[in-house]
């Protein structure tokens, strides 16, 4: 059975730095590309970037890519997100999703509360 | 970016009844390698998304095949042919052919 089981949300100040990681089980991790995509409060659904296979190529949503980092390491089957220099609107849920076809599996998500 | 617009945002249904959800996009989908890759999901209410249809009109694994998709070009619709109790929750479209993927609004679903 696949499972993707996301971590490390919780309450972070803005300007402050934080990291989910997403471990996969249920199939052969590092043959898919991953990817993350959020919902806002509102139930917004906005895609934050994908990592190829290998970890060797990632896209990002334009409007992210110079506070998020995604990596992954498929020794260990997890897939990272690296959030820095948070802001009010980066509260959200964060899924983390199998990309075969569309985002064929996702993760139960993690809420990220950014206040001070 | 790609702005998908989904109509109706809310749709009231019976059970047994059958709807359709529009998602219209702000350019076509048809990408290069002939592919089109429009996408819907449903979120149940307290559930992650699940993928219903990929590639405009084919059924995801272990989805039922009351769910129907169509559509070409900057025009697509998801049908459900007679809801159940199970089905209610929120729609929504997504693109992939164009950077960076995007979603539609959502499409709620109700019982009348």
């Amino acid at each position: 059975e696949v499972q993707l089981v996301e971590s490390g949300g919780g309450l972070v100040q803005p300007g402050a730095s934080l990291k989910l990681s997403c471990v996969a089980s249920g199939f052969t991790f590092s043959d898919y590309w991953m990817s993350w995509v959020r919902q806002t409060p509102g139930k917004t659904m906005e895609w934050i970037g994908d990592i190829k296979y290998d970890g060797s190529y990632t896209n990002y949503a334009p409007s992210l890519k110079n506070r998020f980092t995604i990596s992954r390491d498929n020794a260990k089957s997890t897939l990272y997100l690296q959030m820095s220099n948070v802001r009010s609107e980066d509260t959200a849920t964060y899924y983390c999703t199998r990309d075969d076809s569309g985002f064929d599996y996702w993760g139960q998500g993690v809420m990220v509360t950014v206040s001070s | 970016d790609v702005v998908l617009t989904q109509t109706p945002s809310i749709l009231s249904a019976t059970i047994g009844q059958s709807v359709s959800i529009s998602c219209r996009s702000s350019q076509s989908l048809l990408d290069s390698d002939g592919n089109t890759y429009l996408y819907w999901f449903l979120q149940r209410p307290g559930q992650s998304p699940q993928r219903l249809i990929y590639l405009v009109s084919n059924l995801g694994s272990g989805v039922p095949n009351r769910f129907s998709g169509s559509g070409s070009g900057t025009d697509f619709t998801l049908k459900i042919s007679g809801v159940e109790a199970e089905d209610l929750g929120v729609y929504y479209c997504m693109q992939a052919t164009h950077a960076p993927d995007t979603f539609g609004a959502g499409t709620k679903l109700e019982l009348k």
